[in-house]
This record gives structure tokens, sequence and C-alpha cells, in this order.
């Protein structure tokens, strides 16, 4: 069985601030780990995944994610934060194995840029 | 490629009226999902297809939903009576299986507001 489960909701940031949204998962098995982002009206997009290549994993937009699998997480960074970057941010895990591989993604984080 | 094309956009309709959602994957794709997201839940996955074949729906909330892929490139997530608590945004998503790809591309999603 797999889970995420991302800390906070939301998260607001000052413009040109360090974002920093944070995930965990549990899997019993090797983890896939992505980050997808939602635009208002709109379909989740691929920022960035983890395939058991490097730990750390850049993105699109200077998004960038560490896997630490001593901490079992997948943080999404960003050191600079851009107006353009309010959305919502989905952390999601899957299994490196088996036929089936469905993601499970954890419950969002709103994140808002203050300018 | 035009991308996952659901339709329609926005739905409104009256408890106790059919409801159906139409998605087409991206061609090619082998692997298309259900996915239903809320403000309370998240993202939850309702039903997965290999290859048109129902592979996983043990995401469907009741005997009220219901999908079907007659094809590669056509499915159907219907809920017949809808309730008011059915309202939520409705994502289809396909991807192409393979060893390595784990890539989700989601369409834009129905709102589906059940008065």
């Amino acid at each position: 069985a797999q889970s995420v489960t991302q800390l906070g909701s939301h998260v607001s940031v000052s413009e040109g601030a360090l974002v920093l949204l944070r995930c965990n998962y549990s899997s019993s098995v090797p983890p896939y780990l992505f980050w997808y982002v939602q635009y208002p009206n709109q379909g989740l997009q691929l920022l960035l995944k983890y395939t058991s290549a490097a730990t750390l994993v850049k993105g699109i937009n200077g998004f960038e994610a560490e896997f630490k699998k001593s901490e079992t997480s997948f943080h999404l960074t960003k050191p600079s934060a851009h107006m353009s970057d309010a959305a919502e941010y989905f952390c999601a895990v899957s299994e490196a194995s088996g036929s089936a591989r469905q993601l499970t993604f954890g419950s969002g984080t709103q994140l808002t840029v203050l300018p | 490629d035009a991308g996952v094309i659901q339709s329609p956009r926005h739905e409104v309709t009256e408890m106790g009226q059919e409801v159906t959602l139409r998605c087409k994957p991206i061609s090619g794709h082998n692997s298309l999902f259900w996915y239903r997201q809320t403000m309370m839940r998240g993202l939850e996955l309702l039903i997965y297809f290999n290859n048109n074949v129902p592979i996983d729906d043990s995401g469907m909330p009741e005997d009220r939903f219901s999908a079907k892929m007659p094809n590669a490139s056509f499915s159907t997530l219907k809920i017949q009576p809808s309730e008011p608590r059915d309202s939520a945004v409705y994502f289809c998503a396909s991807r192409r299986d393979s060893l390595t790809n784990e890539k989700l591309f989601f369409g834009s999603g129905t709102q589906l507001s059940v008065l």
C-alpha cells in the first residue's frame, strides 16, 4: 500500500522568497514520486518526477525536489517565487514495480504568492 | 496532439438526473484514469482502465457510478441517479504504459454541479 501526506494545505510566500512544499510518502516497495501543478480551471501538469535515478530532480519553471529515503520525503522547492507560481501542487507516489503502477495523490497544497 | 479531451467542461443538473461525462485519451495511450476532485478529499482515483479493460474500480463510490471504455479512444463516466454530494470536478487522464514512463496527461476536467 502507498500513501502521500502533504503538510500544509495552504502556503503563502512573498514574491522572490523561497518556496518549500512538503511531501512525505509511504510505500512498501521502491517508489516513483511526482509533483503535479494545477493552475486555475486547468488539469494537472507534471512538474517533475523521481524514478530511482538522481535523488535531486529538476523540473520545469525552476522547481526541484530531493528524494530522501531516510526521511521518506520528496519536498518541492524553488529558490525565488514568482507570481505565476500561484497554483495548487500535488505530490504523488506510485510503486516502481508491479503492473498497475497507479498514482496515489496527496491532498494538495495551495500556493499563494504575495506581491 | 490535442491532449486529453473531456466534455462537457461544465455540467449543471438536478438531483436524480443521469449525468454522462466523456473522455478522449491521447492517441496511443493505453491506460485511462478517472479522478474526482473535491475540497474535502482532494484527488481520488475512481477507476483505471488498461487496454480498455477496467483494472481497478475500487474507488468508485457507489453503484450509481459506472464507467465504460468501449474502445481505445473513448471513455464515459456515468452517474445515475446523481446526488448533490456528487458535485465535484471530474478529471480524466491517460498514459502510455512503459517500463519507465509514468507521466500522466490530464484533461481540463468537467465541473459537475448537482442541485
